[in-house]
């Protein structure tokens, strides 16, 4: 159960687009459609932002978009604002039917 | 609006036990899979484990297999997670959790604290 490898940061000015990557393994991302993110401001629970790689929730701007290539899924934020600044989580099912999540990236808005 | 409030954390020394509790309301509990996921101070999360409708599969990271028991009620709409032989390591805010590899909806956590 190898953790998924995140950027330890990334930034970008309001307006901006940004990516950040999520590298999994044959195991997990590249097996299975079921890659989520999630975001994280301080002292408050995750929020869900994207799931099965590229679905958004109701109530979740467009602004966030999810994709996936062989081992590595990325998250997009389009139009960055202020309020994008938190950390940000991938996970990932896995083929031993368990849940792997990457270390986290925190993202800057400059 | 989906709740879940967890309970049971605090103070625990090292080789001791815990049960964690998770309230579910305002959505119909067995109908869908539950999940613990823990974050250490200032660290990631970390996956624990999940359990399936009616508490016949469950799952664990290698971390806690065999230390820790998930388990549900359905009548009660709740959710457990019998912490044994705890270590400092297990230090962390623990989150009961709607699905099973996406949480929807999150608990506001409960802190564990293994410390002598």
């Amino acid at each position: 159960q190898s953790a998924l490898t995140q950027p330890a940061s990334v930034s970008g000015s309001p307006g901006q687009s940004i990516t950040m990557s999520c590298t999994g393994t044959s195991s997990d991302v590249g097996s299975y459609n079921y890659v989520t993110w999630y975001q994280q401001h301080p002292g408050k629970a995750p929020k869900l932002m994207i799931y099965d790689v590229s679905k958004r929730p109701s109530g979740v701007s467009n602004r966030f978009s999810g994709s996936k290539s062989g081992n590595t899924a990325s998250l997009t934020i389009s139009g960055l604002q202020a309020e994008d600044e938190a950390d940000y989580y991938c996970s990932s099912y896995t083929s031993s039917s368990t849940v792997v999540f990457g270390g986290g990236t925190k993202l800057t808005v400059l | 609006q989906v709740q879940l409030v967890e309970s049971g954390g605090g103070l625990v020394k090292p080789g001791g036990s815990l049960r964690l509790s998770c309230a579910a309301s305002r959505f119909t509990f067995s109908d869908f899979y539950m999940s613990w996921i823990r974050q250490a101070p200032g660290k990631g999360l970390e996956w624990v484990s999940y359990i399936s409708l009616r508490g016949s599969t469950t799952y664990y990271a290698d971390s806690v297999k065999g230390r820790f028991t998930i388990s549900r009620d359905n009548a009660k709409n709740s959710l457990y997670l019998q912490m044994n032989s705890l270590r400092a390591e297990d230090t962390a805010v623990y989150y009961c959790v709607r699905g099973q590899y996406s949480g929807f909806y999150w608990g506001q956590g409960t802190l564990v604290t293994v410390s002598s």
